[in-house]
């Protein structure tokens, strides 16, 4: 089953541009957390936002939390090209412990 | 430095063969997790434990077993019921105690069936 649910599938920007990316989900979460993906490795946690929570910053990352529409975003500001990867939203549901369901990723590429 | 160690890095099973992935963490991490990854479809999980000698199935545990004798271990065997195992495995560990905070994955093993 798959809870979480990227948008878009791919992004192609510049760099020094802003890079948005949005996660919808399906049922009642614990937290939500973003992780990045580079080609052939495993996942690095990014930042993790908690379902009482409505934004958070990391850096150049902000993440918002809207659990009314059960969607989240991702913004990375001035992005760089060392920022090309996969971004994938994970959720963290109340009926399953400590176990994540990740949603399929979005591709970013940041070309110089 | 303490970190999740998955090996082998590359592995091919032949047809009807069982294989078994290994995930080592020194984090002190109560819970362990397996995921697939296949392109296109993002992460899926297999099973995950959250206690020594105690592990459930995931979304996609057919055809793959596991085993917790050890908090740092939590090995993973493809078995020959599984009909298409070739993909890209991914190990994690978390606080089981520490809900909110994130996982940390391993290197993952890249499995084709030859």
């Amino acid at each position: 089953s798959q809870q979480g649910e990227e948008d878009p599938q791919a992004l192609s920007i510049q760099e020094g541009e802003n890079a948005t990316m949005n996660c919808s989900y399906k049922t009642s979460i614990n937290n939500l957390q973003w992780y990045r993906q580079n080609s052939g490795r495993g996942l690095v946690h990014l930042i993790l936002i908690r379902s009482n929570e409505r934004e958070k910053h990391s850096g150049r990352l902000r993440v918002t939390l809207d659990t009314s529409k059960k969607s989240s975003s991702l913004l990375i500001t001035a992005s760089r090209a060392a920022d090309t990867a996969s971004y994938f939203c994970a959720t963290r549901i109340y009926q399953a412990g400590t176990a994540l369901i990740f949603g399929k990723g979005t591709t970013l590429s940041v070309s110089s | 430095d303490g970190g999740i160690t998955q090996s082998p890095k590359y592995l091919f099973r032949k047809e009807g063969q069982n294989v078994t992935l290994s995930c080592e963490q020194n984090l002190n991490h109560d819970a362990m997790y397996w995921y697939r990854q296949d392109p296109g479809q993002g992460l899926r999980l297999i099973y995950y434990s959250q206690i020594v000698n105690d592990f459930q199935k995931g979304d996609i545990a057919e055809g793959y077993s596991v085993s917790r004798e050890k908090k740092e271990s939590f090995p993973l065997t493809v078995t020959s019921a599984q009909k298409n195992p070739t993909a890209f495995y991914l190990c994690a560990s978390s606080s089981r105690q520490g809900t909110n905070y994130g996982y940390t994955f391993g290197s993952g093993t890249r499995l084709t069936v030859v």
